[in-house]
């Protein structure tokens, strides 16, 4: 089946750093997600991209569709402590009718 | 805006024990999606909704499992009989399909324990 390679496992940064993941798929996604998980709570939409080539910024983040559809990546600028969390990529592929399709999440720790 | 709506938030049981879990998407939803998590295997999709009709519940993990929704407004997973290896945290999601359909909006999730 379909999946997603997130990269990197996890992150332990300076605050003021930037910071950047990327996510890698086998096969051609229409659509690229990216989320935010704190602890003890659901992932929160941070970016939605549609359009292959596409770059959309939300606050400090920036995302982009890569160009073979098959990746995206994401990045912080100036990280601070509350960008501490776990983020994951999702793809949705014509394919899957609905399902995204998640990586397996970035672990993000920034120090003070 | 209410987002979508879990409880409870957490459930102890035991071994053998009936567990159920509820959600109220986010009104005006036509999509409805359980996931697990686990620190094994992550995020995983249970079963969807659209339009209060089952689409696809292959990632149901057995019979033990049923997820039920009677109306637009309200949905239910549950276990029965529930093992420890149920113990997880479940998160129900919603989005709609005349929008970004492919935005899914998560709740808060259930953390299930059972001993």
């Amino acid at each position: 089946g379909q999946q997603l390679n997130q990269s990197p496992q996890s992150m332990f940064i300076q605050e003021g750093e930037d910071v950047s993941m990327n996510c890698t798929s086998s096969s051609i996604f229409n659509t690229w997600l990216w989320y935010k998980q704190d602890p003890g709570e659901g992932p929160v939409l941070l970016i939605a991209l549609y359009k292959a080539g596409e770059l959309t910024s939300n606050g400090r983040l920036t995302a982009q569709f890569g160009i073979t559809r098959k990746d995206s990546f994401l990045n912080i600028s100036a990280s601070i402590p509350s960008d501490v969390g776990i983020y994951f990529c999702a793809g949705h592929s014509s394919s899957n009718t609905g399902k995204l399709i998640f990586g397996q999440g970035t672990t993000l720790q920034v120090k003070p | 805006d209410a987002g979508v709506i879990q409880s409870p938030r957490h459930e102890v049981t035991e071994m053998g024990q009936e567990v159920t879990l509820r959600c109220k998407p986010i009104s005006g939803h036509d999509y409805l999606f359980w996931y697990r998590q686990t620190m094994m295997r992550g995020l995983e999709l249970l079963i969807y909704f659209n339009n209060n009709v089952p689409i696809d519940d292959s990632g149901m993990p057995e019979d033990r499992f049923s997820a039920k929704m009677p109306n637009a407004s309200f949905s239910t997973l549950k276990i029965q009989p529930s093992e420890p290896r149920d113990s997880a945290v479940y998160f129900c999601a919603s989005s709609w399909s005349t929008g970004g359909w492919n935005e899914q909006y998560f709740g808060p999730g259930t953390r299930l324990t059972v001993t």
